[in-house]
């Protein structure tokens, strides 16, 4: 069964500083999908990043970067330079594409980011 | 353009009701997903739509949740005799198709089962 896990249930950055959220993943699919979303006090959901598994490059978004280790089944989130608008939930999501054609995504338990002035 | 809605926003039910949850996806996407997020945790995969289609429903918890929908556009999450542990914010989200796709979600439905 395909598994998402973050070990970090929560994290402390200084504010401009660059921190790393972990993320494993596992599946014996050789297609997948790799996500990151961030998620507010406020409830809503926000995609920040994409790594396809046969992406060659890891994937960057403004301040995000996704440190994809496929090998080690790994797809850290690095974001730099910390605002303290960063704080919130971050969940690490794997996309994984079903017999039937279509596709669900499982979630991490997620990383709550507290980001320190 | 207008994102994923959903209503109610917040909802408060006696424990054996039944409750029904509405999404409307943003227009064009072809994809819809329910998730569950309970308190503290990650998002829990309940059911998705290829059109009007689901071709999963594994993530259903019991056989007293359903899901349609119709159009290929507005959905409906069923929960029949609801249970104090159905407490939970449920999510929806749509895309406008397979693959690398990104999900734009709603902003939940909280639903308290008292």
């Amino acid at each position: 069964a395909q598994k998402i896990t973050q070990t970090q249930p929560g994290m402390f950055v200084q504010e401009k500083e660059a921190v790393t959220l972990d993320c494993t993943y596992d599946t014996s699919d050789p297609s997948y999908g790799l996500f990151w979303y961030k998620q507010p006090s406020s409830g809503e959901m926000i995609f920040l990043i994409y790594q396809g598994s046969y992406d060659q490059q890891n994937a960057t978004e403004g301040r995000y970067s996704l440190n994809f280790q496929k090998a080690r089944k790994s797809a850290n989130l690095v974001i730099s330079a910390s605002q303290l608008g960063d704080s919130a939930m971050y969940f690490c999501a794997m996309r994984e594409f079903l017999n039937t054609g279509g596709f669900k995504t499982i979630f991490g338990a997620g990383t709550r980011l507290f980001v320190k002035a | 353009g207008a994102g994923v809605s959903q209503s109610p926003s917040n909802k408060v039910t006696e424990k054996g009701k039944d409750v029904e949850l509405r999404c409307d996806p943003i227009s064009g996407h072809t994809a819809l997903y329910w998730y569950r997020q309970s308190l503290g945790q990650g998002l829990e995969f309940l059911i998705y739509f290829q059109g009007n289609s689901a071709p999963d429903k594994s993530g259903l918890p019991s056989d007293r949740f359903s899901a349609e929908r119709t159009g290929g556009s507005v959905s409906t999450l069923t929960i029949q005799r609801t249970q104090q542990e159905d407490s939970a914010v449920y999510l929806c989200a749509s895309t406008y198709g397979g693959g690398t796709y990104e999900q734009y979600f709603g902003p939940g439905t909280r639903l308290t089962v008292t």
